[in-house]
């Protein structure tokens, strides 16, 4: 079946290092998204990709970068962990034609010591 | 204002109750909506897409109101397992992107 899923589920980290979670889609998706979630602000949108080579700022980009090389993955790279970025954070993916249902990954708890 | 709005409740019901929630969206150029569901430490599901007729799925039932800008989600006969917190979804039109609101939290209690 196929299925998105994120790795590592769980990460400690310090301020300062720099910090990559991956995303990898078997759905043959050419949308992927990430957004982090926070009590109080409910989903927001940090980057999304409408194929591979495409990469696009949300609306909370800083801090943050991506990149496509394949269809399948959209890792997530904090350049210098902050303690502000202490989030649990999705992937997700739609279909490029109708693309409106999004499939969600499982998240990733991030701790920033 | 942001561009979805919604009660985030919580909305604590007995088992059989119907509880209705309402999503408020800023945007007219709106054209799609959606329900998602997340249960607590998982990740968002699609429940039900919302469409301008409205439309049922079981004991979920979604409307569509344009001229007020608002979507509802109504819940009929209540479970314990609908305990979960229920997102309105926007997308605008000719995007991909969706807009979420916080999110509304349900509680259904025996």
């Amino acid at each position: 079946d196929a299925e998105i899923t994120q790795s590592p589920r769980h990460k400690i980290t310090e301020t300062g290092r720099q910090v990559t979670l991956a995303c990898h889609q078997t759905w043959n998706h050419n949308n992927m998204f990430w957004y982090r979630q926070d009590l109080g602000h409910g989903l927001r949108l940090l980057h999304y990709s409408y194929g591979v080579q495409d990469t696009n700022k949300g609306e909370v980009s800083d801090g943050y970068s991506v990149s496509r090389s394949n269809t399948e993955d959209l890792p997530l790279t904090l350049e210098s962990a902050a303690s502000s970025q202490t989030s649990v954070y999705f992937c997700a993916s739609s279909e490029s034609q109708g693309g409106e249902t999004q499939y969600f990954g499982p998240g990733t708890r991030l701790l920033v010591l | 204002r942001k561009e979805v709005e919604q009660d985030p409740g919580p909305f604590n019901v007995p088992e059989g109750a119907t509880v209705a929630f309402n999503c408020t969206y800023s945007n007219s150029a709106s054209q799609s909506f959606f329900w998602y569901r997340q249960d607590c430490r998982k990740e968002p599901k699609l429940l039900m897409s919302v469409y301008s007729s409205g439309n049922e799925d079981g004991r979920f039932t979604a409307q569509l109101n344009r001229a007020s800008q608002y979507i509802s989600l109504l819940i009929r006969d209540s479970k314990l397992s609908d305990s979960a917190t229920y997102l309105c979804v926007v997308l605008s039109g000719g995007s991909y992107i969706p807009t979420f609101g916080r999110g509304t939290s349900l509680i259904v209690h025996p």
